[in-house]
């Protein structure tokens, strides 16, 4: 089944306790991205990638890392992780966005919360 | 800088009613438009997308959009809605020339009553 997994779905931690939350695809995707959800906000994008070792800012990329080592992983890493980064995130995959070919797949999201 | 607005934060409706959720964007250049909706509980999913040639597209479900260049928008509609419709609603831009950002509105909260 094509599917984008992540893990863990749910994570409390505490501000400073840097954490990974991981990201993988099955559907051999060039493009894969990371957004935030909150309330009234809608979804943000954080951090994308094109391919192996491509990666470019999103609209929200302070407080966060990413890295592309292999096609079908794109872990997001909050080195200090800080109560405003409490938030829903979704991880998303697509073929390489070029026009009409463009719509994303989403992950089921992980709810973090930071203390 | 780019943005999408949707002006319709919450939306209730009676079944059977009709729906159009506004969406406008700003980005002069080449478009990929999207709507996506989440239901509750559930991530988000593909309703339809547009790029080019009929503006007017159809998507699942029953839901289709009409892209007008002039005004910038990629309004959704459905002229019959049902009480399985509840769920949030975004629409979103994905850019293709000089980066590749995607962007998404802040959504509508579609509330259908029985």
């Amino acid at each position: 089944e094509a599917q984008v997994t992540q893990n863990p779905r749910y994570l409390i931690t505490v501000t400073g306790k840097k954490l990974t939350v991981t990201c993988s695809q099955n559907m051999n995707h060039e493009y894969m991205s990371w957004y935030r959800q909150d309330p009234g906000l809608g979804l943000r994008q954080i951090y994308y990638s094109m391919n192996v070792e491509v990666t470019d800012k999103g609209d929200v990329p302070e407080g966060y890392k990413v890295s592309r080592k292999e096609k079908r992983n794109f872990p997001l890493i909050l080195e200090s992780p800080s109560p405003n980064q409490t938030s829903l995130y979704f991880c998303a995959s697509s073929l390489i966005p070029t026009p009409g070919s463009y719509e994303q797949y989403f992950g089921p999201g992980t709810r973090l919360t930071v203390t | 800088a780019q943005s999408v607005s949707q002006h319709n934060h919450h939306v209730i409706l009676s079944e059977a009613a009709s729906l159009e959720l506004g969406c406008n964007y700003s980005y002069g250049g080449t478009v990929n438009l999207f709507w996506y909706v989440q239901y509750p509980g559930q991530h988000l999913q593909l309703l339809l997308k547009y790029f080019s040639g009929d503006p007017l597209v159809k998507g699942i479900k029953g839901f289709e959009a009409e892209f007008i260049k002039s005004k910038f928008s990629f309004n959704l509609r459905k002229p019959s809605v049902q009480w399985s419709d509840t769920a949030e609603y975004f629409c979103a831009v994905g850019l293709t020339s000089g980066t590749y950002k995607y962007i998404f509105g802040t959504g509508t909260r579609l509330k259908v009553l029985a």
